[in-house]
Parts: C-alpha cells; structure tokens; sequence
C-alpha cells in the first residue's frame, strides 16, 4: 500500500518565492527521506530525518517531522528555476530484519523565472 | 566507484517480446532493491534481493515478471511477454547492510 503521500500534487511559484510540500505516512518509521527527480532522469536523495529528530537543515532546504501527526514537509527557500522538478518524499522502516523505502506520488515544483 | 549502474538506459520492445534490466549494484553493497513508476506516479516497491536470494516480492506482479541476483554479475529484471502496461520507468536501488539506499538512473522501458 502506498505509505507517503504528498500534498500538494502540483505547485508553480514565482523564483525567489518559497516553496512547501507535504507528506503524510500511515505506519511507524524508522526515518523519512526527501528525494528529487527531474523529468526523465533519476532520483537525487536530497536529506534524510531520522524519527527522533524534528526538523533538519541542508542550505536552502528545511525538513520537519511530526511522528505524532505522521507527517513531514519540505521547505526550499528562495526558490529558482533550476529546483524545477518532482519532490518525493520515502518512508523508511525496517521490520522482519530488513528495511523498506516507500514512496509517496510526489509533488511536482514549477518555478517561473 | 561508479554508483548503481543501470542498461540499457532505454529500452524498446514490441508486445509479446522480453525484457531483460541489468543492475550492478554499488561495490561493496548486497542488497538490490527494484522500483517500477509509471507515468506521473512515485516509485512502487517490486522485489528485494540479497546475493542469490529474493528476500521479498510482495510488489511484484505475479505472472510474467521475475528478478534474479545470482553470486556473480548483475541483478536482473526480467519481463517476459511484455504488455503496453509494462511501459514505464524501473529503478534499481542498492544498500550495503549498515542501510543507505543508492539508486541508479532507471532503465525506461517503452512496449509498442
């Protein structure tokens, strides 16, 4: 079943605009993981938050975690043309001795010059 | 270290062919993940595999589709009689056993 799910599915923004997506998850998790991915190419992992943390910092990038609430989102500040793309966000849990990623259906970032 | 490498990179089939998706993991990892998405969608689980075993197939499709990751040489993808449905993009994942997934660049399958 689909663990994440991001809200919302399309988002276009003006640059220098910021930029906010959400995910929300059903299970417990053992860390949720933002990944981005441009049009017909693969998937860059852009930044890992571990459950016990609630929020996180990588350059223009800004991650929180709500365990209680089973949700997450992801804010880009001062956003340019470049950070066009789709954003997913994957839910990682490790049961029966192995982990599993699970994806959301990701949100898709259009930001105009 | 190369990362994982996926080929072909684009692969074309007509229906009712076969399609065979390589995956070397990064060195030193062996565990292989294997992700199918369809058009405008997020990345759904297939199969987890460690060296010669598949640990988990539960978002494998149940006819037509098999993975294999033997002792030596790549992890495999295979689809046999491939269907329009099929057409997607699939994604390979690697980890060593301490976590950390590492994801190719995808093979995009097309079926015409």
């Amino acid at each position: 079943s689909q663990q994440g799910e991001e809200d919302p599915q399309a988002l276009s923004i003006q640059e220098g605009e910021n930029a906010t997506m959400n995910c929300s998850y059903k299970t417990s998790i053992n860390n949720l993981q933002w990944y981005r991915q441009n049009s017909g190419r693969g998937l860059v992992h852009l930044i890992l938050i571990r459950s016990n943390e609630r929020e996180k910092h990588s350059g223009r990038l800004r991650v929180t975690l709500d365990t209680s609430k089973k949700s997450s989102s992801l804010l880009i500040t001062a956003s340019r043309a470049a950070d066009t793309a789709s954003y997913f966000c994957a839910t990682l849990r490790v049961d029966s001795g192995y982990s599993t990623l699970t994806f959301g259906k990701g949100t898709m970032l259009l930001v105009s010059p | 270290n190369a990362g994982v490498m996926q080929n072909p990179r684009h692969l074309v089939r007509r229906r009712g062919q076969e399609a065979r998706l390589r995956c070397s993991p990064m060195k030193g990892h062996s565990h292989v993940y294997w992700y199918r998405q369809l058009p405008e969608e997020g990345l759904k689980f297939m199969v987890y595999l460690q060296k010669e075993n598949i640990i988990d197939e539960s978002g494998m499709p149940k006819e037509r589709f098999s993975a294999e990751f033997p002792k030596e040489g790549p992890s495999i993808l295979r689809i046999q009689q491939v269907v329009r449905g099929d057409s997607a993009a699939y994604f390979c994942a690697s980890s060593p056993d301490t976590g950390g997934y590492t994801f190719g660049s995808g093979t995009r399958l097309t079926v015409v």
